[in-house]
């Protein structure tokens, strides 16, 4: 079984300022891992996603993770937020490809930009 | 963006009746989700399926059933609608990528009253 921990369920910052959202996980085996993004009355956009390889992964809206195997971690980050990245992340973690392989969801961290 | 609709996207209902959500998509992707979204869990799987009349249950399965006839539609369906079935549900869609990136739907919010 595998589980996701967003360790904030909230976070305030203000524009400009840099954000980090905290995600850890626990599998047995080799996984994937995804950062979700929701804005308010929408559905889930991938942000990000980690395969293999650089551990450093880039994703839409200047965000990135960085994938720490040792920790098991998988923190999404931005060096200068902006209003319009208020919404809700989910992390998301998955660990068999090419079935219909589940993802699991932390419960989310509401990312609150003001002025 | 994924092709994927929902509908209805709003529905209020009463206890005890049956209510059918549809999911459609036009990218003729194998596995499709139901998901259920509700403050503090995150997203839930229900139900999912790995093609025509093939389904299997998520972790919160109970009191709902899926039906898949075509490619395009998946169908969740509350036989006798609780208050703790209201939720925002989400339909998603994957292909064949190897890694499960998931495509969502714009929700559909039912409260049962």
């Amino acid at each position: 079984a595998q589980s996701v921990t967003q360790l904030d369920s909230q976070v305030p910052v203000f524009e400009e300022a840099p954000v980090e959202l905290r995600c850890n996980y626990s599998s047995s085996v080799s996984v994937y891992l995804f950062w979700y993004v929701q804005y308010p009355n929408q559905g889930l956009q991938l942000l990000l996603k980690y395969l293999s390889g650089s551990t450093l992964v880039k994703g839409i809206n200047g965000f990135e993770a960085e994938f720490n195997k040792s920790q098991t971690s998988f923190h999404l980050r931005k060096p200068s937020v902006h209003i319009s990245d208020t919404a809700e992340y989910f992390c998301a973690v998955s660990d068999r490809a090419g079935t219909a392989s589940k993802l699991t969801f932390g419960t989310g961290t509401r990312l609150q930009v003001t002025l | 963006d994924a092709g994927i609709t929902q509908s209805p996207r709003h529905k209020v209902t009463e206890t005890g009746t049956p209510v059918t959500l549809r999911c459609h998509q036009t990218e003729n992707h194998r596995y499709m989700y139901w998901y259920r979204q509700d403050p503090g869990h995150g997203l839930r799987l229900i139900h999912y399926s790995y093609g025509v009349k093939d389904t299997d249950k998520g972790e919160v399965s109970d009191g709902y059933s899926v039906s898949r006839s075509k490619t395009e539609d998946f169908l969740l369906t509350l036989e006798s609608a609780t208050s703790s079935q209201t939720s925002v549900y989400f339909c998603a869609i994957s292909g064949t990528t190897g890694y499960n990136e998931q495509f969502f739907g714009p929700g559909t919010r039912l409260t049962v009253l």
